[in-house]
């Protein structure tokens, strides 16, 4: 399957400040990526579908000015939390899909803590 | 709307004690149905792919069966090394990369 690598895979800040997580396709070229969001003991739920070259598609719900999507290359995107409170602190991760209609492949998640 | 019940939420086993975990879906147009695994503090990790009733695929101690509306993960003889939680996926639509919708998971905690 398809690798990804996840940066960082812990981060800490204070409310009020940004951070930015980086989401890497090693092993092929991704036009799509995607971000989710995992709260304790709940499902993922998509925030966003990032587009190489484009805008970001965002589910209804979610704040694209507060979360940034950039997808600047086939290799990377990233995700960065404005201005974070501590009810953004969460599990964010980010997933590529080879192919329509076949598996996700999915980074090693980003645990994000706002004090 | 699309949705996936998993149940149960917990499940506690003995080692080798044999169980199956469900995944019931209600989707549109069913275009995959996807199991994975996810440890605590990671991402998740790929088992199977399920895109038509009837079909069946297996790993190791896993099998996932699949009908028009639910899933089944059996697991054989589960090892402690199986404890994890098993989430359940579903895509539906016909055009482009339609979203996962996942369930909140089944908990496996396999005693030695």
């Amino acid at each position: 399957g398809a690798v990804v690598s996840q940066h960082p895979s812990r981060v800490i800040c204070k409310s009020g400040t940004s951070v930015k997580i980086e989401c890497r396709s090693l092993d092929f070229q991704a036009t799509t990526m995607f971000w989710y969001r995992q709260f304790p003991k709940q499902s993922l739920m998509l925030m966003a579908t990032s587009n190489e070259g484009s805008k970001a598609t965002y589910e209804q719900g979610v704040e694209k000015d507060k979360f940034l999507i950039n997808h600047a290359s086939l290799t990377l995107s990233t995700l960065t939390v404005t201005s974070a409170h501590p009810e953004d602190s969460s599990f964010y991760i980010c997933s590529v899909r080879p192919l329509m209609n076949t598996e996700a492949f999915f980074g090693q998640g980003t645990r994000l803590t706002v004090v | 709307e699309d949705q996936v019940t998993q149940s149960p939420e917990a499940l506690r086993l003995q080692e080798g004690e044999s169980s199956s975990l469900n995944c019931s879906y209600t989707v549109s147009g069913l275009r995959g149905l996807f199991w994975y695994r996810q440890d605590p503090g990671k991402g998740p990790e790929f088992l199977f792919t399920l895109y038509s009733a009837g079909e069946e695929k297996e790993k190791e101690r896993l099998k996932a069966t699949l009908t028009k509306k639910e899933s089944f993960l059996h697991i054989t003889a589960p090892k402690p090394e199986d404890s994890a939680t098993y989430l359940c996926a579903v895509q539906a639509g016909t055009t482009g990369f339609q979203k996962l919708v996942f369930g909140t998971g089944t908990r496996l905690l396999v005693s030695p």
